[in-house]
């Protein structure tokens, strides 16, 4: 199975800041990457798909880029709404796998 | 608006069974492959399984093998996932997601999650 360690676990930001969270998978998925975020009692909501592509209705603060097996998503200008879990997850083969989690939180 | 509706959670005891349920609208369900995605309490999110647009292609993780049928009726525009032989690791919110368009298993749209507690 692909591993997909997603860094930090958790991360305390300010309103207005800029944060990026990484996630490593264990072996190659090309572009094969999405990123979800998910508040507490919600269901996950899109963000990115196919590492750097913004799901639609998403805002432009939301990015995420590439390098080999290496994968960010950036949050730039940080608001309230923005604290919450976020997950990277990989399609590109089965079964289909999950980062552990980066948690947002307010500083 | 794409919406996705889950029923059918609730408690069991190990050993037993639950059928879950997801009504689909607003899209024309028969064109996507649909996957279920189950997160434990307090724990991060699982992929469970997939299935192609004519129901001929399904996919599960290790852990639910031969005790999860997914399934769905296009006429109906509706999911399901039969769940066997329970076990309390089973316990979690379980999530219907469409898979984006032309992929199989990434979601696009979920539905608000329904929780399945296995306990005795």
């Amino acid at each position: 199975d692909i591993q997909m360690t997603q860094s930090p676990s958790s991360l305390s930001a300010s309103v207005g800041d800029r944060v990026t969270i990484t996630c490593r998978a264990s072996q190659g998925i090309s572009n094969y990457l999405a990123w979800f975020q998910q508040k507490p009692g919600k269901a996950p909501k899109s963000l990115i798909y196919d590492a750097s592509s913004l799901q639609s209705g998403v805002p432009s603060k939301f990015s995420g880029s590439a390098s080999g097996t290496d994968f960010t998503l950036t949050i730039s200008s940080l608001q309230p709404e923005d604290f919450a879990t976020y997950y990277c997850q990989q399609y590109y083969t089965y079964p289909i796998t999950f980062g552990q989690g980066t948690r947002l939180e307010i500083k | 608006e794409v919406q996705l509706v889950e029923s059918g959670g609730g408690l069991v005891q190990p050993g037993g069974s639950l059928r879950l349920s997801c009504a689909a609208s607003e899209f024309t369900f028969s064109s996507y492959w649909m996957t279920w995605v189950r997160q434990a309490p307090g724990k991060g999110l699982e992929w469970v399984a997939n299935i192609n647009q004519d129901g001929s292609e399904k996919n599960y993780v290790d852990s639910v093998k031969g005790r999860f049928t997914i399934s769905r009726d296009n006429a109906k525009n509706s999911l399901s996932l039969q769940m066997n032989s329970l076990r309390v690791e089973d316990t979690a919110v379980f999530y219907c997601a469409r898979a984006r368009y032309p992929y199989a298993a990434t979601g696009d749209y979920w539905g608000q999650g329904t929780l399945v507690t296995v306990s005795s």
